[in-house]
């Protein structure tokens, strides 16, 4: 089955630094690539998604970049706050018409103020 | 509206008690699903449907059974609780489109003895 991995596992950044998150995919046919963010004790939140005709989206400090011949794609923060804390997932939509999303196992991002 | 919703928040069971985690959602989305959340291992789908009166195994759908009798509701039930099961427990739906946004329930701690 499609297998996603995200790297890194936790990642320390100080406030106003940048930070990097990125995701390797296996199904060369996967369209869809879906980040969320999960803060403490709540439910993970979709944060910005990228479908694999476009290479770059963003959405002022968060951006992802695609590279569908490589089969990975990064997130990438800027100007981090102590708010952006949280737990980030990458994923992959399976195809199939069930619309299920593969996810990576995580990054636990500390932004230290 | 209120989302996807999840009954209860916490349970804690003892080895071998049967339970049933309920989900709602007022969106009137096609597909749901649930997932577990353990440390580290990011989120792993369990079963999902795909409409009412489907349903689907998802990766890891050992010890657990699910029902979409309605299509507002889909139901989690385990029939024998096993530590190993000690988890947290979130819904999630969508609408049956592509490229649309998964959203999550609040989840549901439960703790097996």
């Amino acid at each position: 089955g499609e297998n996603v991995e995200q790297h890194p596992s936790t990642l320390s950044v100080q406030e106003g630094d940048s930070a990097v998150i990125k995701c390797t995919y296996s199904d060369s046919a996967s369209n869809y690539f879906p980040w969320y963010k999960q803060e403490l004790g709540k439910r993970p939140q979709l944060i910005i998604d990228i479908r694999s005709n476009v290479g770059e989206k963003k959405d002022q400090r968060i951006a992802v970049t695609l590279n569908k011949t490589a089969k990975h794609f990064s997130l990438h923060i800027t100007e981090t706050q102590p708010e952006d804390s949280a737990v980030y997932f990458c994923a992959e939509r399976e195809q199939g018409g069930s619309e299920k999303l593969v996810f990576g196992k995580g990054t636990k991002l500390t932004v230290n103020p | 509206n209120a989302g996807v919703t999840q009954t209860p928040k916490f349970r804690v069971l003892k080895t071998g008690q049967s339970m049933t985690l309920l989900c709602a959602q007022d969106m009137n989305h096609e597909y749901m699903y649930w997932y577990r959340q353990d440390p580290g291992m990011g989120l792993r789908l369990i079963h999902y449907s795909v409409g009412e009166g489907t349903t689907a195994k998802g990766e890891v759908p050992d010890g657990y059974n699910v029902s979409r009798l309605k299509k507002q509701n889909f139901l989690l039930g385990l029939e024998s609780a096993a530590p190993s099961q000690t988890s947290v427990y979130f819904c999630a739906s969508i609408k049956a489109s592509s490229y649309n946004e998964q959203f999550f329930g609040p989840g549901t701690r439960l703790t097996v003895l």
